[in-house]
């Protein structure tokens, strides 16, 4: 079975602080990991994935699969970084399986 | 092009009334899917869908139905809606011949069953 834990509801740091929101995810195969963000009022939408072994707006991810982790890390924190972060999972099936998601909260 | 697009935006219907939420995208994706977001619970896969003719259940596929005659369009259906289907929906497509698979979001809607 695919599962997705995100551990922290809401993480609250402040600016210019550095940022780690916390995925672990359960599935017996190869994964397929990504996170995704939904900014206040807006729609949900991708941020990066572990294939692309990017770093978009200054988040990077690194998939570890010792300890089937997929954090999220941000050096610092920007005002504008205050969303809410999704973990998902896609295995075998193509089904795209989200986390409870993590409300990051930068205070100025 | 105009991406995912879902109607309504907002809805209030009674405990037993039926409805069907409407999710349409121009991009050619095979693969479309249905989520509910409901606070705590993150968004849960309802029903999705592999191309026209074939559809699938998700993680919370009861009392919901679905149907893909065109590759344009996805609707859900409630067919006797329920207090505990109030939550804010969404709908979802990607392209399936691709390697990074990103899943494009419609803007929601959102259903309050009283």
């Amino acid at each position: 079975a695919q599962r997705v834990t995100q551990p922290e509801k809401l993480l609250s740091v402040f600016k210019g602080a550095p940022v780690e929101l916390k995925c672990n995810y359960s599935y017996s195969g190869s994964p397929e990991l990504f996170w995704y963000v939904q900014y206040s009022r807006q729609r949900l939408q991708l941020l990066l994935r572990h294939i692309s072994r990017e770093s978009i707006k200054g988040f990077t991810a690194d998939l570890n699969k010792g300890e089937t982790s997929f954090h999220l890390k941000k050096p610092f924190a920007q005002e504008e970084d205050s969303a809410m972060y999704y973990c998902a999972l896609m295995g075998a099936t193509n089904k795209l399986i989200f986390g409870t998601g993590t409300l990051l909260a930068v205070q100025p | 092009n105009a991406g995912v697009t879902q109607t309504p935006k907002f809805q209030v219907l009674k405990t037993g009334q039926s409805m069907t939420l409407q999710c349409a995208q121009d991009m050619n994706h095979e693969y479309m899917s249905w989520y509910r977001q409901d606070p705590g619970m993150g968004l849960r896969l309802i029903h999705y869908s592999v191309g026209a003719g074939i559809t699938d259940q998700g993680e919370v596929p009861n009392g919901y139905n679905v149907s893909r005659s065109t590759t344009e369009d996805f609707p859900l259906r409630l067919l006797s809606a329920a207090p505990s289907q109030t939550s804010v929906y969404f709908c979802a497509s990607r392209a399936t011949d691709s390697l990074y698979y990103e899943q494009y979001f419609g803007p929601g809607t959102r259903l309050t069953v009283t």
